[in-house]
């Protein structure tokens, strides 16, 4: 089993729309939540981490729920720039750091 | 502009030939890492180095060999390259070790083996 699964997408949603990706991870041990954000063939850049208590970056609010082992990035707002692939990670031990397959989002006109 | 910079940007080997793919970090950051990335499968960790003069072996190190030349310095190297290391490679480093303030990662090598 993968250790970080998410779904691959692409989900295609019209500019202004709100859009939510989960992601689950198998390990209960996993300590730091990440999201980050890759475009087409670039390198990967650190949306935001991921708190216990849920937190927000101005369109962007990410979630973690470690009963059920998942976090969740909600994009409100949605503009064509956040076109993307969404990579989830997470963080067990030191220096270990599993990304997802990443979820690709499609903001149309 | 401070940041990760790795050389070369595309390769293509022929099978059983060597490279060495070479990565340098301006932000006084002691750890950095290799990461490969193949279509559906993530980004997976071949070797990191914690602090200057370490390094250790990542979820898929066979077939890889790294030196962490000096602070700045984390290079890669493949001593004879398959076509099953065509991939993109990816080198990162972070502040805290943890990546608790994010990896920053390099632009990317595009590696093909023939």
């Amino acid at each position: 089993r993968k250790e970080v699964e998410q779904d691959p997408g692409p989900f295609n949603v019209p500019e202004g729309a709100t859009v939510a990706f989960n992601c689950t991870y198998s390990n209960s041990a996993s300590q730091s939540f990440f999201w980050y954000r890759q475009d087409c063939r670039k390198e990967p850049k650190l949306l935001m981490s991921v708190y216990s208590s849920g937190n927000e970056d101005g369109r962007f609010t990410a979630q973690l729920n470690r009963a059920s082992q998942y976090i969740s990035l909600l994009i409100r707002d949605s503009k064509l720039s956040d076109s993307a692939t969404y990579l989830c990670v997470v963080n067990r031990d030191f220096n270990k750091f599993y990304f997802g397959s990443g979820t690709k989002l499609n903001v149309k006109p | 502009n401070a940041g990760v910079t790795q050389t070369p940007k595309f390769q293509v080997l022929k099978t059983g030939q060597s490279m060495t793919l070479q990565c340098a970090q301006d932000m006084n950051h002691n750890s950095m890492y290799w990461y490969r990335q193949d279509p559906g499968m993530g980004l997976r960790l071949i070797y990191y180095s914690a602090s200057e003069g370490t390094t250790d072996k990542g979820e898929v190190p066979n077939g890889y060999n790294v030196s962490r030349l000096n602070k700045r310095e984390f290079s890669l190297r493949l001593e004879s390259a398959a076509p099953s290391q065509t991939s993109v490679y990816f080198c990162a480093s972070s502040e805290a070790g943890q990546g608790y303030y994010g990896y920053t990662f390099g632009s990317g090598t595009r590696l093909t083996v023939v």
